[in-house]
Parts: structure tokens; sequence; C-alpha cells
């Protein structure tokens, strides 16, 4: 039961340099949300997709980009890494709910970035 | 706008002690809410939700009460044990994006 895979989970990164994190479900959820999690500010939403080919903004989107070409995997890009996207990382998944906001989320196990 | 808030830790409690996690929100809608729990070293897991006000979800012997007219919904558990020491996130789930909005997070500490 592999759910909701991330990688890497782990890297070390100097500041301006790029990356890539992967998000891969194999539940068929309709959405998939990336969060980071800083110390006392809990979850934060970074952007977040209702379905394949889509993608939307959440509360902090500002320096990532993301993709989600296949219904099944989600990108977050990082295109000039900066020492303030030091944080950890997590990936979440959700069923489809008909609109009732009931759906659960499923969570990766995290990806912890530091920027040097 | 929609928000969480919940009570801050860090909380330390000795087994067998009762616990409660304060929670309140604001939602532009109909909310459904949720706390979930954060293992050390591992991504977050659903502990237990409740849909419509007045229901109570429950699970693990932790339990809480959706108040909408206090817009509360605070955990609880009646004898804590040393395996439910994690951090606890309250959420609230609203919109047509199923966004979810969490808490800070409470951190619990149980000590035999």
């Amino acid at each position: 039961n592999a759910g909701v895979t991330q990688t890497p989970k782990f890297r070390v990164l100097k500041t301006g340099q790029s990356m890539t994190l992967l998000c891969a479900q194999d539940m068929n959820h309709e959405y998939m949300y990336w969060y980071r999690q800083d110390p006392g500010m809990g979850l934060r939403l970074i952007h977040y997709s209702v379905g394949e080919g889509t993608t939307a903004k959440g509360e902090v989107p500002d320096g990532y980009n993301v993709s989600r070409l296949k219904k099944q995997n989600f990108l977050l890009g990082l295109e000039s890494a900066a020492p303030s996207q030091t944080s950890v990382y997590f990936c979440a998944s959700s069923p489809w709910s008909g609109g009732a906001n009931t759906g659960e989320l499923f969570f990766g196990e995290g990806s912890r970035l530091t920027v040097l | 706008g929609n928000s969480v808030t919940q009570m801050e830790g860090p909380v330390t409690l000795s087994e067998e002690a009762f616990l409660t996690i304060n929670c309140t929100y604001t939602a532009t809608g109909y909310p459904s809410l949720f706390w979930y729990v954060q293992y050390p070293g591992e991504g977050l897991q659903l502990l237990l939700k409740a849909t419509k006000a007045d229901d109570k979800g429950s699970n693990k012997g932790f339990e809480a009460t959706y108040r909408k007219e206090t817009t509360s919904f605070h955990l609880e558990k009646g004898s804590v044990q040393v395996s439910d020491s994690a951090v606890y996130f309250c959420a609230l789930s609203v919109g047509a994006g199923n966004q979810f909005y969490f808490g800070t997070g409470t951190s619990l500490t149980v000590i035999p």
C-alpha cells in the first residue's frame, strides 16, 4: 500500500539552485496539495490541484511552481532556492467528495529541504 | 476568511490523565472539521472528523464534537497513554477545491 510517496526525502541546496519535488499517489484521487511545515506556523498551503492539468495558488505560492500533467503526479518546483524556503514539505491527496468538503487528506512522509 | 486557532503547547501530561486540546474556527461557508495527528518523523494522519453540527467524531479513545454555536471542535481523551505523544492539528475543510486550513499544532508529551 504505497499511498502518497514523496521524493526525495532530504535535500540540501545552495541559494539560487533549482530543484523539483515529486509527489505520486496511487489512490486515483482527484485533488492534490503541497504544504510546507515550519515551527510555530503549522501547515501552510503552497499550491493545489483539483484535477489533471489544473493548478491553483494557495496561501504561500511565491517562489514555487507546480505541474499536474498526470493525475497521479504533482510536482513542486523551486526555480531559484532561497534560505526562507528551508522547510519540511508535505504532499497530500484527497478524493473528490461531490462538493461536500468531507474528503480527508492523505499525506506523504515529508521532504526536508535545507537551503544554505 | 477561514482560519483555525488551537491551544498552544507544549502540553505535558502524566499517563492516564485527562486531555483537552481546544480548537476554534472561523469559516466563510459550512466547514467539515478534522483532527490530524503527526508522530515524530512522519506525515499527518487523520484522527477523527465531523461533517455537520452536533456530530461527534471518535477514534482510539479520542473524541470531539462539532459545536456550531461556539465555533469549536475541542479534542478530548479520558486517559492518555505514552503512545499518544505526538503533535495534534485541528483543521477545517471548505470551498469547492476541498481546501484545508490547519491550526499551528499542539505538541503533547505523555510521561509514564
